[in-house]
């Protein structure tokens, strides 16, 4: 298994600053996930963080808005960048190891752009 | 591309009562999916998952669910359910050969909500 633990696990913060979460993992992992689930909704994929290299967004998301950093293969960095209160949601690291496709979930940092 | 339908946004139902629910994906490829569970407050979990083999998969808080791959479809059962049943289930899907795209496609979400 994997043990991820997510800074923070919450926060209150004023609009148009940015707040940087960070994901620790247990072990080395092949592929780490950022989601965001805004409130009442499901979970969307915002990047995959690439160890060593840029990381992948979906559509929707940009880099200048949800930058990302993966210096090594247990941890990652998404920074939520001139808030808004739409960017309250939850958002979600996780991990996959590669072939047998093991998921695991961090418990989620929640945020509130007042 | 693929997707993701739960077709009930929410489940009521009684203790001690079976309960499905449902999920269907559409995907031009193979793939593997999963069932995750989100407690009141609480982190999302992943409560079971398919991704070769065997059809009926189970976890080991009862339930259980099954691929049929000519229905496109993954749908949760349990024969009984108890009040700590109560949560929000989510189907999702990995893409790819072994699964190995790594990233999750999530439905929009199942309450299930167990009444004394």
């Amino acid at each position: 298994s994997a043990v991820i633990s997510q800074k923070p696990s919450r926060d209150i913060c004023q609009r148009g600053t940015s707040l940087t979460i960070q994901c620790q993992v247990d072990s080395q992992v092949t592929m780490m996930f950022w989601y965001r689930q805004q409130p009442g909704q499901s979970l969307t994929l915002i990047a995959t963080a690439n160890q060593g290299s840029e990381a992948t967004y979906e559509s929707g998301f940009v880099i200048d808005k949800f930058p990302i950093s993966r210096p090594n293969l247990t941890f990652s960095t998404l920074t939520v960048s001139n808030m808004s209160p739409e960017d309250s949601s939850i958002y979600l690291c996780s991990v996959a190891r590669n072939y047998y496709n093991e998921q695991f979930f961090g418990p989620g940092t929640r945020l509130t752009v007042l | 591309a693929q997707s993701v339908t739960q077709l009930d946004s929410q489940v009521p139902v009684f203790e001690e009562a079976p309960v499905e629910l449902r999920c269907n994906y559409s995907s031009s490829v193979s793939v593997c999916l999963f069932w995750c569970v989100q407690c009141p407050n609480q982190g999302l979990q992943l409560l079971l998952k398919y991704l070769s083999g065997s059809t009926l998969v189970e976890s080991i808080n009862g339930f259980e669910a099954e691929f049929n791959k000519s229905q496109t479809s993954f749908h949760l059962r349990k024969p009984s359910v108890h009040i700590s049943d109560t949560a929000e289930y989510f189907c999702a899907v990995s893409e790819g050969y072994g699964g190995s795209q790594g990233n999750l496609i999530f439905g929009k979400g199942t309450k299930l909500s167990v009444k004394p």
